[in-house]
């Protein structure tokens, strides 16, 4: 049962252009989203996240959106540059105490084209 | 700049084997969490802990099981490796949230690839 989905495995997009990313979850007792990038043979890293009081939040050329009522959330890159390629997952945490157990997508690949 | 090290990039070993991986992290965190990623299937959360000795199931605990002795290690152990184990392993570490829910981000080791034949 895959409660945060990415539904596009890849994408591909020109440079200077904006990278639009998707994904969408079903447990509505998530409350804390994050976007991780990953190159390949490193761990992912953090680049933005959102709590669920807020429904946008900017950071640079990246912006994540939070859309509640369609248990939505979406990353936007611009403009798009090829140091963006990389595979990109969305993770979303549960209300609980103590530890954060973060649950993931399954990634999307963006490859930026020059 | 936090770190988490994981002992080993690429480790190869056989059916029935016992295997250990080991991650250190540098930051003093109370929390740890050892996931695997499959193409198509993203990151799976095996187990954490969130204090030493301490330790909880993720979703994919089966055929494992792990141990943490001190703060800054943390070794996922498979008692008999199958070939379904053939996986990146990526450890993780982060703080405890903050009093006002404030929550910090995972941060990652750069993953041990395993291959069981």
């Amino acid at each position: 049962d895959q409660q945060v989905k990415q539904n596009s495995p890849s994408l591909s997009v020109q440079e200077g252009r904006i990278s639009i990313l998707n994904c969408d979850y079903t447990n509505s007792m998530f409350d804390y989203f994050l976007w991780y990038k990953k190159y390949p043979a490193e761990g992912p890293t953090f680049l933005i996240s959102i709590s669920s009081i807020k429904d946008k939040n900017e950071d640079g050329r990246f912006t994540v959106f939070l859309n509640k009522s369609a248990k939505h959330l979406s990353l936007h890159i611009v403009p798009s540059q090829p140091g963006d390629s990389a595979v990109y997952f969305c993770a979303a945490s549960p209300i609980i105490q103590g530890a954060q157990k973060l649950v993931f997508g399954q990634g999307t690949r963006l490859t930026i084209n020059p | 700049d936090v770190k988490v090290t994981q002992s080993s990039r690429y480790l190869v070993k056989r059916t029935g084997e016992k295997v250990f991986l080991e991650c250190v992290q540098d930051m003093d965190h109370e929390n740890m969490f050892w996931y695997r990623q499959d193409p198509g299937l993203g990151l799976r959360l095996i187990y954490f802990s969130y204090d030493v000795k301490m330790k909880e199931k993720g979703d994919i605990p089966e055929g494992y099981s792990v141990s943490r002795e001190k703060k800054e290690r943390f070794s996922l152990i498979l008692e008999s490796a199958s070939t379904n184990q053939t996986s990146m392993y990526l450890c993780a570490s982060s703080s405890s949230p903050h009093r006002q829910g404030k929550k910090s981000p995972l941060h990652f080791g750069n993953g041990t690839r395993l291959t069981v034949t």
